[in-house]
């Protein structure tokens, strides 16, 4: 079936570092790739997605690109920031006949030190 | 913009009562998702609804029952209340078409 697998957190790193946070799937078909963030004591937030390989989702500093050849949609953040502390949360849309719904990674949880 | 729209924000109940949450979908959303999100835990689906038909069905328990109603608003029952079901249950709305779930601020329910 369809999974999603996270590297695991907690991520520690100091202010203005570099960011990646690994995600790879398995799925059948051409799945919708997510990631979301869910800021401490807070609901889920859509941070980006890509609906088709090679199609590149960015917002706010961050980026992933579907990788089809190797079924992954790493994040990346060229400088975190202390605000940027939450966990996030990797999936993919697995669609079987008219039933839609989202796969999830376990999340990684990401800590900024200022 | 108009978000989801969840209540109560937080609950608080004893073993074997009932509670009921609410969720109101994004305006011209007709998809709506439900997730329970257990301390730590990636969100677990439930149950969703498309026009006021199930349209699929996760790990719901037989305890709980959902609905969803002319105005799109979809309501979570549930009954026999368990220490397990302490959790956070988030409600996700999307337009049929379109495959992006917008998420609301949850219910936090704490069963004492």
């Amino acid at each position: 079936g369809n999974s999603v697998t996270q590297m695991e957190g907690p991520v520690t790193l100091s202010e203005e570092a570099f960011l990646t946070i690994n995600c790879t799937y398995t799925a059948t078909g051409y799945p919708s790739l997510f990631w979301y963030v869910q800021y401490p004591g807070e609901g889920l937030q859509l941070l980006l997605k890509a609906t088709k390989a090679d199609d590149k989702g960015s917002n706010k500093g961050f980026e992933a690109t579907y990788r089809k050849e190797t079924t992954s949609f790493h994040l990346e953040k060229g400088s975190v920031q202390v605000s940027d502390s939450a966990v996030y949360f990797c999936a993919l849309n697995s669609q079987a006949g008219n039933n839609r719904k989202l796969i999830w990674g376990l999340g990684t949880s990401l800590a900024v030190n200022p | 913009a108009a978000g989801v729209i969840q209540s109560p924000r937080h609950l608080i109940k004893e073993k074997r009562e009932t509670a009921t949450l609410k969720c109101y979908p994004i305006p011209r959303h007709d998809t709506v998702y439900w997730y329970q999100q257990g301390p730590g835990q990636d969100p677990q689906f439930l149950i969703s609804f498309y026009e006021k038909m199930q349209s699929d069905k996760g790990s719901i328990p037989d305890r709980f029952s959902a609905q969803q109603f002319s105005d799109y608003h979809s309501e979570l029952n549930m009954s026999s209340l368990e220490l397990g079901d302490s959790a956070l249950y988030f409600c996700a709305s999307s337009l049929e078409g379109w495959e992006t779930q917008y998420f609301g601020p949850g219910t936090r329910l704490l069963v004492l």
